[in-house]
């Protein structure tokens, strides 16, 4: 079965400073791997995904992430945080081994805290 | 596109009451989900549909959580008899029929059963 794993509730980061939210994922195969954002009372917004292709994918906001098949990782970085910034980050995979487009697998999610 | 739309946005009523939530999905999308967020149990999947037949409903609590999609461009949740336990926010998501797809979701409705 599919999994996902955020290991941190929380993050703490200065403005300015780089931030790296992390994610670690479970699947038979190749995954499909997406990272969504939260601001509070809204749904979840798509930031970006790793289908295949570059390990380095960029997405919305200055946001991007490194898929790392050996270590099962697929972590989010930017490397100047905003106040703005703040919110709730969830990390999700989906098993692309099923036919179709089956529900995404979401992580605990990780709240960002940047720090003026 | 005015993206997925879910009403009411704000639910408060008493335990035992029939509650009823709705989503339009984002016009020629080919699936419809539908999960619960809470603190405890953060965002779980209930039921999904492809091309407004159920899928999967494995998620959902119990029988007196009950799904429809009608058409295309509507489905609704139904708690009956909703219970405290049932206070969540509950988001509706769409997507296209592509491994690769993202789900676009809603804004979400945020129920409290007293």
């Amino acid at each position: 079965a599919q999994s996902v794993a955020q290991p941190e509730d929380q993050v703490n980061v200065a403005e300015g400073n780089p931030l790296t939210v992390k994610c670690t994922y479970s699947v038979s195969g190749n995954p499909y791997l997406f990272w969504y954002v939260q601001y509070p009372n809204r749904g979840l917004q798509f930031l970006l995904k790793y289908i295949t292709g570059d390990n380095l994918v960029k997405g919305s906001y200055g946001f991007e992430a490194e898929f790392n098949k050996s270590q099962t990782s697929f972590h989010l970085k930017k490397p100047s945080a905003l106040v703005s910034d703040s919110a709730l980050y969830f990390c999700a995979v989906r098993d692309p081994a099923y036919s179709g487009n089956t529900p995404l697998v979401f992580g605990k999610g990780t709240r960002l805290s940047v720090i003026a | 596109d005015a993206g997925v739309i879910q009403s009411p946005r704000h639910e408060v009523t008493e335990m035992g009451q029939e509650v009823t939530l709705r989503c339009k999905p984002i016009s020629g999308h080919d699936y419809l989900f539908w999960y619960r967020q809470t603190m405890m149990r953060g965002l779980e999947l209930l039921i999904y549909f492809n091309n407004n037949v159920p899928i999967d409903d494995s998620g959902m609590p119990e029988d007196r959580f009950s799904a429809k999609m009608p058409n295309a461009s509507f489905s609704t949740l139904k708690i009956q008899p909703s219970e405290p336990r049932d206070s969540a926010v509950y988001f509706c998501a769409s997507s296209w029929d592509r491994a690769g797809g993202e789900l676009f979701f809603g804004e979400g409705s945020r129920l409290t059963v007293l």
